[in-house]
């Protein structure tokens, strides 16, 4: 499975759009994106996933670049219940598992 | 609603002894997971099960087993607990081995 790289950490202001940036340059055809997040002592929680269209539901949209290179997650009204962790993770068709790494910690600000 | 639940959702034990933690779903799914969980390794994999008496080694198996006798429940039992096995534990299950996972609210062991 190809390797993500995420900021560190990010702040947003209530109420606005919270974009968090994953890159993943050595993404292969068959991988798709994932998005996770892990508020504080609780488990992950799907967001969301992709191949190469741009998606959307309930909680968020996915943007994934042309060349797959790259993606942005977009929390289209952030609130203070979004402050979490948010994970990028690029899996396979057959892939057993979910390699989380070390995220992005969203700050929601009031 | 459908849902998966952790049971217990925290547990010290002594080193040596034999622990079990539970997990049972009620999405019908037939893949399930287990997780642990440590600081600066995200989420690592323990043994995996894709239908009844189907099991599989994870990334860190040793020390852990897992059966399933019916689709709704995964235990994972610890044989003999080890102070390096004090972890938050995850259980996940999915539709499919292409879908996504979803995650149970985790289990705090305490090994001391």
């Amino acid at each position: 499975d190809a390797k993500t790289t995420q900021p560190t950490s990010m702040d947003c202001a209530e109420g606005r759009a919270a974009n968090l940036p994953c890159n993943h340059s050595t993404i292969s055809g068959n991988e798709y994106v994932y998005w996770y997040r892990q508020i504080h002592s609780q488990g992950p929680q799907y967001i969301i996933h992709g191949l190469k269209n741009n998606e959307t539901n309930e909680m968020a949209s996915l943007i994934i670049t042309e060349d797959r290179k790259s993606s942005t997650l977009i929390l289209p009204h952030a609130t203070l219940r979004d402050t979490a962790v948010y994970y990028c993770i690029v899996r396979g068709f057959t892939g057993n598992q979910f390699y989380f790494g070390t995220g992005t910690s969203l700050t929601v600000i009031p | 609603d459908a849902e998966i639940t952790q049971s217990p959702r925290h547990k010290i034990t002594e080193t040596g002894r034999q622990v079990t933690l539970a997990c049972h779903q009620t999405w019908n799914h037939n893949n399930m997971f287990w997780y642990r969980q440590d600081l600066g390794h995200g989420l690592r994999l323990i043994h995996y099960s894709y239908g009844v008496h189907d099991t599989n080694k994870g990334e860190v198996s040793d020390g852990y087993s897992v059966s399933r006798s019916n689709t709704e429940d995964l235990p994972l039992t610890l044989e003999s607990a080890a102070s390096s096995q004090t972890s938050v534990y995850f259980c996940a299950t999915s539709p499919g081995k292409t879908y996504e996972q979803y995650f149970g609210p985790g289990t705090r062991l305490t090994v001391t």
